[in-house]
């Protein structure tokens, strides 16, 4: 069965902290990974990942994705307050155009 | 606008009663998905559509029908609402890039 596990589930940190989250998937024909994140109602996208190796940057937030140990990372530097969020992590399954999300992590960065 | 519009955005309704979420979107995507959200269980795919003669059932179907009207419409029913349908629901389109483009949900409450 297909699936994606993220961790933690929950984490809490001060502003200007560093959080790394975590993604790891086991699918049958993986196309790709992407990573959203929901403050309060529609996920809005932020990375996709097809190839290992290459990091994504986008201001403070960077991701990087590892295909041989099937896992992606989301690193954010120097959080905010407006950070605070749950972190959706998605799999494509090649041929499919579906995506199996993992449950989230929820960060609160406290100021 | 929206690129997807999620109607009503709040419901509230009795067991037993049948209900309609509707979704329409400008995006020209052939794609449309209904997913729900749960705590702690993250998105589960709901039905699936290709195009206006193209319905599939996804994960967690039972209890649920679809309706494709339009490229642009697709609309999500509950024959018989129960207590455990109560859940935030999710309409997305997806292109050939970037994965979804969410609405901005539907929070379902059953009584």
């Amino acid at each position: 069965e297909d699936k994606v596990v993220q961790s933690p589930l929950s984490l809490v940190v001060h502003e200007g902290d560093t959080v790394t989250l975590n993604c790891s998937y086991e699918v049958t024909n993986f196309r790709s990974l992407l990573w959203y994140k929901q403050e309060k109602k529609a996920p809005t996208f932020l990375f996709m990942l097809t190839s290992s190796g290459i990091e994504k940057k986008s201001g403070r937030l960077s991701s990087i994705l590892d295909k041989k140990e099937l896992f992606s990372i989301l690193n954010i530097t120097a959080t905010q307050t407006g950070d605070s969020a749950v972190y959706l992590c998605a799999v494509e399954v090649s041929g499919t155009y579906k995506y199996i999300f993992g449950t989230g992590t929820r960060l609160k960065v406290l100021a | 606008d929206a690129d997807v519009t999620q109607t009503p955005r709040n419901r509230i309704t009795k067991t037993g009663k049948r209900i309609m979420l509707e979704c329409s979107q400008t995006k020209g995507h052939d794609r449309m998905y209904w997913y729900r959200q749960d705590p702690g269980l993250g998105l589960r795919l709901i039905y699936y559509s290709f195009d206006v003669k193209d319905i599939n059932k996804g994960e967690i179907s039972d209890g649920y029908s679809v309706s494709r009207q339009a490229q642009a419409k697709f609309s999500l029913s509950l024959e018989s609402a129960i207590p455990n349908q109560t859940a935030l629901y999710f309409c997305a389109t997806s292109g050939t890039a970037y994965g979804y483009t969410f609405g901005s949900g539907t929070r379902l409450t059953v009584v």
